[in-house]
């Protein structure tokens, strides 16, 4: 799998869009990025995930470079629920049995 | 929405008990997974399953075992608590055909004195 990086934190205005940064210099052609994140003593929650093409949900969206190299969560409108730890994973979509490895993430604060 | 369902929240046990961990989920899904989480070495499987009564071990089995004898239920057993097993405990689930999406429950967080 690829490796990531994140920065490992950033603070954000309440109401304001978070824009979160991952790279992935090393990522394959057949690997996609995927965003979770964790509020504190929570459970992972699943966000966004993307090949190449830009992608939108109710939650987020997810801006992969045209290289693939690195890519940009967007909370458009950041509330203080937001603030949590977030995870960028690359990795092959299998259709079988995968494990989902996390690496250190950035913690998001959301300020009123 | 996917909900997936974790017995407890907290636990407190004696080193020697034994111990259950519940997990329900009630999507249908197939895969079913237990991850412990500890700070500074991230999320590490201890098991999955993808159907019921079949199981695979993952990164980190050792005094652990499972049981899945229904599709919505995951059961996770320490056989004899010790207090290094004192962790979160997540389980997730997902449908085989739907990647690296998983779906998590809120964990337990045990405590083994």
């Amino acid at each position: 799998d690829a490796k990531t990086t994140q920065p490992p934190s950033m603070d954000c205005a309440e109401g304001r869009a978070a824009n979160l940064p991952c790279n992935h210099s090393t990522i394959s052609g057949n690997e996609y990025v995927y965003w979770y994140r964790q509020i504190h003593s929570q459970g992972p929650q699943y966000i966004i995930h993307g090949l190449k093409n830009n992608e939108t949900n109710e939650m987020a969206s997810l801006i992969i470079t045209e290289d693939r190299k690195s890519s940009t969560l967007i909370l458009p409108h950041a509330t203080l629920r937001d603030t949590a730890v977030y995870y960028c994973i690359v990795r092959v979509a299998s259709t079988s049995y995968g494990k989902l490895t996390f690496g250190q993430g950035t913690i998001l604060t959301v300020h009123p | 929405d996917v909900k997936v369902t974790q017995s407890s929240r907290y636990l407190v046990k004696r080193t020697g008990e034994k111990v259950f961990l519940e997990c329900v989920q009630d999507m249908d899904h197939e895969n079913m997974f237990w991850y412990r989480q500890d700070p500074g070495l991230g999320l590490r499987l201890i098991y999955f399953s993808y159907d019921v009564k079949m199981k695979e071990k993952g990164d980190i089995p050792e005094g652990y075992s499972v049981s899945r004898e229904k599709k919505e239920r995951f059961s996770l057993i320490l056989e004899s608590a010790s207090t290094n097993q004192t962790s979160m405990y997540l389980c997730a689930s997902n449908h085989p055909d739907s990647g690296e999406t998983q779906y998590f429950g809120p964990g337990t967080r045990l405590l083994v004195l």
